[in-house]
């Protein structure tokens, strides 16, 4: 019974240019959240969604960043012209539908870590 | 709003001391409180969770309970392995809310 799978686990990109990463959620799960964590910083939340559905997007930064979770396949997450300031590491983490995500957990992935240089 | 305080690190400890990471929030209402573990080059882990006050979450010889009155959910161990040699971190999800307040993390070294 594989886990979230993200991937790349590890992105170097450029200024300007664009990173996408992308989540798989668990099988059976159909919300799936993205997470940032700065350096020596928690994670913070980014945006949760549903099969072709944004829900909350109140932690996304208004401009560059964007995410999708299409009704086949995995959600992205993609963030154009990077800047030194995007480096990070994402997470994305997925729940079942039914359940009350305030009492249930979040499974996560291992995590994409961005480099920009 | 809501939030997660919890104490900076690093702890670093012999094996079979006695752990305790402190962990307070800030949130309305009665929100549920997680702790998760995040083992080297991995993600996060669900390592126990509490959902309303006097709760007692456990796992892996891991305690805390979900204390109301002192808005905080302080993580203990009796006596910790080297495998407990990780980053913990607590985070709270607010009533009706998409998703998890995380604390800054406290990276535990278990020396033998």
């Amino acid at each position: 019974n594989a886990g979230v799978m993200q991937n790349p686990r590890h992105l170097v990109r450029r200024r300007g240019q664009e990173a996408r990463l992308r989540c798989s959620p668990m099988k059976g799960h159909s919300h799936v959240y993205w997470y940032r964590q700065l350096p020596e910083e928690g994670l913070k939340f980014m945006v949760y969604l549903q099969k072709e559905n944004i829900i909350d997007e109140s932690g996304m930064p208004k401009e560059r960043f964007s995410a999708e979770f299409p009704k086949e396949g995995p959600s992205i997450l993609r963030i154009q012209q990077v800047v030194r300031g995007d480096s990070a590491a994402y997470f994305c983490a997925s729940s079942p539908e039914g359940q009350s995500y305030s009492n249930q957990p979040q499974h996560f992935g291992d995590g994409t870590r961005l480099s920009i240089l | 709003g809501d939030s997660v305080t919890q104490m900076e690190g690093p702890v670093t400890l012999s094996e079979e001391a006695f752990l305790t990471i402190n962990c307070t929030y800030t949130a309305t209402g009665y929100p549920s409180l997680f702790w998760y573990v995040q083992y080297p080059g991995e993600g996060l882990q669900l390592l126990l969770k509490a959902t309303k006050a006097d709760d007692k979450g456990s796992n892996k010889g891991f305690e805390a309970t979900y204390r109301k009155e002192t808005t905080s959910f302080h993580l203990e161990k009796g006596s910790v392995q080297v495998s407990d040699s990780a980053v913990y971190f607590c985070a709270l999800s607010p009533t009706g809310a998409n998703n998890l307040f995380f604390g800054t993390g406290t990276r535990l070294t278990v020396i033998p």
